[in-house]
């Protein structure tokens, strides 16, 4: 089946750093793709959809200038994480699906980022 | 944003017992689907079902979805303890394409 790769699956940063966090589709073409934060016991939320060329699309009440995304190509969108907070630590999940399909969307291993 | 419900927030039953989750959601959809999450992993891909079907197995599983009650619920027969995990309902919307994630329910199988 389709893959989504994301790096790193886990970081630790120290407060008041950036950290990038990759999410390649290695065998399809995906113009949007979804960042999505989860903290403990708790369920997925929506951050952003990412969309290739364009501006992403952030959700209620996400800070667009904290949670930088970028889609530069149709196999990769990044999310970095500006000058993080211990309150950032979470685990973030990117997922795309593939162009022109309305089939399952293929999600990432994961990020476990720990801001110290 | 969340789409719905899960109920229960947590079960717990014995192995080799049947276990009955259940997801409610707000907006019309095109399809739903359902995940599996080990505790501090990625998300697993059980099943996806459309909106005009009604029914559908895979193995142990059995999704069923009613659009009328805004309502899908998963059945995992014959339980194992492998199968201890989250599990999440997920529902693609109609009018954009991004997947929005129900609560969630806390399974634990007891040997």
């Amino acid at each position: 089946g389709a893959v989504v790769s994301q790096h790193p699956s886990r970081v630790i940063c120290k407060s008041g750093t950036s950290v990038k966090i990759e999410c390649r589709s290695l065998d399809f073409q995906a113009t949007t793709m979804f960042w999505y934060r989860q903290f403990p016991k708790q369920s997925l939320m929506l951050m952003a959809t990412s969309n290739e060329g364009s501006k992403a699309t952030y959700e209620q009440g996400v800070e667009k200038d904290k949670f930088l995304i970028n889609h530069a190509s149709l196999t990769l969108s990044t999310l970095t994480v500006t000058s993080a907070h211990p309150e950032d630590s979470s685990f973030y999940i990117c997922s795309a699906r593939p162009n022109g399909a309305w089939t399952e969307a293929f999600f990432g291993q994961g990020t476990r980022l720990t801001v110290v | 944003s969340q789409q719905g419900e899960e109920d229960p927030q947590a079960l717990s039953i014995q192995e080799g017992e049947n276990a009955t989750m259940n997801c409610s959601y707000k907006t019309s959809i095109n399809n739903l689907q359902w995940y599996r999450q080990n505790s501090g992993r990625g998300l697993v891909h059980l099943i996806l079902i459309r909106s005009n079907e009604r029914e559908k197995h895979s193995g142990r599983l059995r999704v069923t979805l009613d659009t009328s009650k805004k309502s899908s619920s998963l059945l995992i027969t014959a339980s194992r303890a492998a199968d201890t995990a989250s599990y999440f309902c997920a529902t693609d919307g109609s009018s954009a394409s991004k997947i929005i994630f129900g609560s969630g329910t806390r399974l634990s199988i007891r040997p």
